[in-house]
């Protein structure tokens, strides 16, 4: 059973960068997609982006500036960074893997349907001096 | 960006009534519409993708429909473990969720 395990400090001052590891144990990470989700306390859930296991991303527009993600396939590891954090960052940090389906027409395979699961349990990064 | 509206926000509701949520988006997004469950304290779980499958393990009273720009999911009869607050996404593009509607039982 995949399990996904996040990472990293839970405190960091505002204008530095967050930096969070997801350790995924008991499958493989190639041939998926990885996720970063944060969910400020007591608000919903907001998708940061996802990084493909060959290093390919997409970023949510609204936090692209200060985002980047990496992947570190020997150690089952992706990482994300956001730089110039304030308070507004603050909250709880999801990791997941994005299952999908793909279909081919014509000679070419797109992606499918796409769904988070597992998630990691998450971890609370708090931004305060 | 398709921006995904959750209704109602909150609901109150007896153990054995059918619940309804609806999901609209801003634009068509076919049938790639999620929605997860997020009980206090832990991380969303995965109930239903493509608007109306449902994922292994989920109780048959959770079900889900439509298409196009509107979408539905419906528990048959409340249970107390359903107590939670569930979430709709659209992954016609970027990924991102609705706001959420907060289920209370009575």
């Amino acid at each position: 059973q995949v399990q996904l395990q996040e990472s990293g400090p839970g405190l960091v001052k505002p204008s530095e960068t967050l930096s969070l590891t997801c350790t995924v144990s008991g499958g493989p990470i190639s041939d998926f997609y990885w996720s970063w989700i944060r969910q400020p306390p007591g608000k919903g859930l907001e998708w940061i982006g996802h990084i493909y296991y060959n290093g390919s991303t997409n970023y949510n527009p609204s936090l692209k500036s200060r985002v980047s993600m990496s992947v570190d396939t020997s150690k089952k590891q992706f990482s994300l960074k956001l730089n110039s954090v304030t308070a507004a960052d603050t909250a709880v940090y999801y990791c997941a893997r994005i299952n999908f389906t793909r279909y081919c027409y014509g000679g070419t395979c797109y992606i499918g349907a796409r769904w988070f699961d597992p998630w990691g349990h998450g971890t609370l990064v708090t931004v305060s001096s | 960006d398709i921006q995904m509206t959750q209704s109602p926000s909150s609901l109150s509701a007896s153990v054995g009534d059918r619940v309804t949520i609806t999901c609209r988006a801003s634009q068509n997004i076919n049938s790639h519409l999620n929605w997860y469950q997020q009980r206090p304290g832990k991380a969303p779980k995965v109930l239903i993708n493509v608007a109306s499958s449902l994922q292994s393990g989920v109780p048959s009273r959770f079900s889900g429909s439509g298409s196009g720009t509107e979408f539905t999911l419906t528990i048959s009869s409340l249970q107390p473990e359903d107590s939670a607050t569930y979430y709709c996404q659209q992954t016609f593009s970027t990924l991102n969720f609705g706001q959420g509607t907060r289920l209370e039982i009575k």
